[in-house]
């Protein structure tokens, strides 16, 4: 089962357009971590939320943490071919210390 | 963070076979995990490697099948025994650290791409 749902599941814009990615669940975490990963290589941290509400913003990556820490998304402003890769969120689940459930991904494609 | 390394970052293997791979973490760490991701699909946590006793695994993987072990606090190792097809994937290893703030969180290795023929 499949607790972490991410939408859309593929992307395909150019350069410069803005595009927002969502992580949705019906359980809460105690954090929330989102990746990106590119063709041949593991999965790089770009940032972890904590705090219900909680806004974090990485350059032209803004990441929002859920009010009730069910939800996430990313938005990015101004995209750029290096944006292209795929988009993981992961959730610690509260009580459950240190496993990460993986949501089901977002393949982001970025044109010139 | 932690910087992670593993070995090998590719194999192409015949079914029935067995390949290990191996983890290196460049500081100790408590927790190391191993993942597997399927071609264009998310991660799946295959197991907790934990250091000097047995292995955690999911529901769905058996130690039989990927048998794991930790010797030290920086190295462990994945095997994928008797290989069918379908075990075709990538392997990852990941760590649990500390970020900003004292928040824990995972760092991944590049990964392992197995093909079995």
């Amino acid at each position: 089962t499949q607790l972490l749902e991410q939408s859309p599941q593929f992307l395909s814009i150019q350069e410069g357009e803005n595009l927002t990615v969502y992580c949705n669940s019906s359980s809460v975490f105690s954090s929330l971590q989102w990746y990106r990963q590119e063709p041949g290589e593991g999965p790089v941290l770009l940032v972890t939320v904590v705090t219900g509400g909680e806004v974090k913003k990485l350059k032209r990556l803004t990441f929002q943490f859920g009010d009730a820490r069910k939800d996430s998304s990313l938005h990015i402003t101004a995209a750029q071919p290096g944006d292209t890769g795929l988009y993981l969120c992961a959730g610690a689940i509260t009580g459950t210390a240190s496993k990460l459930t993986f949501g089901t991904g977002t393949r982001l494609q970025v044109t010139l | 963070s932690a910087v992670i390394s593993q070995k090998p970052s590719r194999d192409i293997c015949q079914r029935g076979t067995s390949l290990t791979i191996q983890c290196q973490v460049d500081s100790q760490v408590t927790m190391m995990f191993w993942y597997r991701q399927q071609p264009g699909q998310s991660l799946t946590l295959i197991a907790t490697a934990n250091q000097g006793s047995e292995a955690t695994y999911e529901s769905g993987f058996v130690i039989d099948k990927f048998p794991i072990s930790r010797p030290n606090l920086t190295f462990s190792t994945l095997t994928v025994s008797n290989m069918s097809p379908e075990d075709s994937s990538i392997y990852l290893c990941s760590v649990e650290a500390f970020s900003g703030r004292a928040i824990e969180t995972q760092y991944f290795g590049p990964g392992t791409r197995l093909l079995v023929l």
